[in-house]
């Protein structure tokens, strides 16, 4: 199984432009969730989904942000307009049954907005 | 709101001394708990996960233990080399299913 898999891995982009930022599922997983790492704070949930349904976007920050299932193995967010305090490591997360068995991260996709 | 604590923050350790790693939570209504090991620039790697049913999980040099009603794990590594060098992460998965990381613990081990 090749694992979580994010791209792009690095991403640099102009204040104001739009982003989208994806990520693939471990085959047979049901649960995804979306992080964001920064130094200051941590790695904060963004967005969780539950067989294609999002459960809770409580932890999007603003209406900037928005993610999507078209399907059950693939996932993404879009941030649009970018803004420099948007840079960050973005996690996805998938697992089986919410969680029964452990979570598996993808390597990321760090984010700079200049 | 499950709120996780790793103490100390930071620890540098001369190789083959063991290590213990705290990891405390609030809420002890937890699904189960998963520690992270985590490179610079890198991603989050799974290292062990403990159901709330169980006491400990153990492999190879690595050792979790879980007290779930005084909310707290611990992880133990076995004479310590420069390879664990990383900052390690405890993740509680609440029954209400949200995941809550700590801060993180970062690892030096002195050659």
């Amino acid at each position: 199984d090749a694992g979580v898999i994010q791209s792009p891995r690095h991403e640099v982009t102009e204040m104001g432009q739009e982003v989208t930022l994806r990520c693939k599922l471990i085959s047979g997983h049901n649960s995804l969730f979306w992080y964001r790492q920064t130094m200051m704070r941590g790695l904060e949930l963004l967005i969780y989904f539950n067989n294609n349904v999002p459960i809770d976007d409580s932890g999007m920050p603003e209406d900037r942000f928005s993610a999507k299932m078209p399907n059950a193995s693939f996932s993404t967010l879009k941030i649009q307009p970018s803004e420099p305090r948007d840079s960050a490591v973005y996690f996805c997360a998938s697992s089986f049954d919410q969680g029964r068995g452990g979570y598996t991260f993808g390597s990321g996709t760090r984010l700079t907005v200049v | 709101k499950q709120e996780v604590t790793q103490i100390p923050a930071a620890l540098s350790v001369p190789e083959g001394e063991n290590l213990v790693l705290n990891c405390s939570f609030t809420d002890s209504a937890i699904y189960n708990l998963q520690w992270f090991r985590q490179d610079p620039g890198k991603g989050l790697t799974s290292l062990l996960l403990i159901q709330s049913s169980q006491r400990e999980q153990t492999s190879g040099r690595l050792n979790a233990s879980l007290d779930k009603s005084s909310g707290r794990s611990t992880l133990y590594i076995a004479a310590s080399q420069p390879g664990d060098s990383a900052t390690y992460l405890c993740a509680v998965r609440s029954n209400d299913y949200k995941l809550s990381f700590g801060a993180g613990t970062t690892v030096t081990v002195r050659a």
